[in-house]
């Protein structure tokens, strides 16, 4: 079946621009997680879904970060005025429910170049 | 507050030897763990996963760790490297009471000499 897909694969813009990252989960998969992976941060946590609510969102660097997912399903990722630091691999993942007895499946990620 | 620590950025090991990915955690609860790894321009697969059954976990690809809690560790073994298994690994607790969030290790390069 489908895995976890992202779009768009790269993205490069200028700094100040706004980014939207697209997430569709697998079918199906109550829980989506967003991730960034840079090269200075390693890997973290950005904030989680539970059907379409958010109930944690402190791993949301600044108040330039801002998601939402709709219909259970689709989910987006919002960057406001990009700066330099925000180029990232962005990462989502989804599982059936939350709870660490489920596998989280990762996309193949959304790599961010703000110039 | 959950923590979790790769000894090594870097392992190099020639195939057919064995390998030994290390890591020590921290966490107020009793964690679940898990490896990840990342191939070059793939994305992140589940290794294997403790989440308090058996302290010997085995995985995909030959792939074992044991969790140690007297010792804080979850140490990543395989006994005969093969030239497909250099990647990044991750190693990665979880905060069950936060949605299963992750918290990642800062990863250990695999390199495979032939």
């Amino acid at each position: 079946g489908a895995g976890v897909s992202q779009s768009p694969s790269n993205k490069v813009t200028e700094k100040g621009k706004d980014v939207e990252l697209r997430c569709d989960p697998i079918s199906g998969h109550t829980a989506l997680y967003w991730y960034r992976q840079s090269l200075g941060q390693g890997l973290e946590f950005l904030i989680y879904f539970q059907g379409n609510s958010a109930p944690d969102k402190s791993g949301l660097p600044s108040d330039r970060f801002s998601a939402e997912r709709t219909g259970g399903s689709v989910s987006t990722l919002t960057i406001q005025r990009t700066q330099q630091e925000d180029s990232a691999v962005y990462l989502c993942a989804s599982s059936l429910e939350t709870g660490s007895s489920y596998e989280q499946y990762f996309g193949p990620g959304t790599r961010l170049t703000v110039t | 507050a959950q923590s979790v620590t790769q000894l090594d950025s870097h392992v190099s090991v020639s195939e057919g030897t064995p390998v030994l990915l290390r890591c020590n955690y921290s966490s107020s609860y009793s964690p679940s763990l898990f490896w990840y790894v990342q191939h070059p321009n793939k994305g992140l697969q589940l290794l294997l996963k403790y989440t308090s059954a058996a302290t010997l976990v085995k995985g995909i690809n030959g792939f074992e760790a044991e969790f140690k809690k007297s010792e804080t560790s979850f140490h990543l073994t395989k006994p005969s490297a093969h030239m497909s298994d250099a990647a990044e690994y991750f190693c990665v607790v979880s905060r069950e009471n936060a949605g299963n969030m992750l918290t990642f290790g800062g990863g250990t390069r695999l390199m495979v000499k032939p």
